[in-house]
């Protein structure tokens, strides 16, 4: 089945630098790439949408400027968090969306800024 | 606004019993529906799903329920088993766009 590669599934990072995560989907074409967030008790929420070869729509109250999506390829997307504060730690997880009517996600991953 | 409502937060069940997770909704044009189910510190994964033309959907020991007309579906589990003990989201799209929107989960725990 459709498979998606997230790495790294935990980071830790100090407040100011900036962490990447990538997706990649592994038999598949992700046409769609959606980012999400999860904190604690709270449910996944949508942070923004990518097509492939097109710049990301952020959802309201996403900091464009600091959440960067670059989806160049249909198998590679990733979500840069950039200057990172404590507030940004959370569960991180992409989810892909190809040919098939269907979202396969990521692993997550688990970003602590401290 | 939350578009996808799970108002339990957490239940418990008895090993073999039947576990019945609930999910309500408020958009009229939600015509697909999905389940995943959620360990600790993973991503999700694809349980059952169900669209609209249906009221019922049946994978194993999972079935899904549909209720368009009072804006509601269940997951049940039966038997229940202890490796069930995650947590479960529902989660609704409309054909229409992209998006799907996620309940805030249902963390199920299976007593052996």
């Amino acid at each position: 089945g459709a498979v998606v590669s997230q790495h790294p599934s935990r980071v830790i990072c100090k407040s100011g630098t900036s962490v990447k995560i990538e997706c990649r989907s592994l038999d598949f074409q992700a046409t769609t790439m959606f980012w999400y967030r999860q904190f604690p008790k709270q449910s996944l929420m949508l942070m923004a949408t990518s097509n492939e070869g097109s710049k990301a729509t952020y959802e309201q109250g996403v900091e464009k400027d600091k959440f960067l999506i670059n989806h160049a390829s249909l198998t590679l997307s990733t979500l840069t968090v950039t200057s990172a504060h404590p507030e940004d730690s959370s569960f991180y997880i992409c989810s892909a969306s190809g040919n098939h009517y269907g979202y396969t996600f990521g692993s997550g991953t688990r970003l602590t800024v401290v | 606004d939350q578009q996808v409502k799970q108002n339990s937060p957490s239940l418990s069940v008895q090993e073999g019993r039947i576990s019945i997770l609930n999910c309500d909704y408020t958009n009229s044009m939600f015509d697909y529906f999905l389940w995943y189910k959620k360990y600790p510190a993973e991503g999700p994964t694809f349980l059952i799903s169900i669209s609209s033309i249906k009221d019922k959907n049946e994978d194993g020991r999972f079935t899904v329920f549909l209720n368009k007309s009072a804006k509601h579906l269940s997951l049940h589990i039966v038997p229940s088993q202890p490796g069930d003990s995650a947590v479960y989201f529902c989660a609704a799209s409309a054909r229409t766009g992209n998006q799907f929107y996620f309940g805030t989960g249902t963390s199920l725990t299976v007593i052996p």
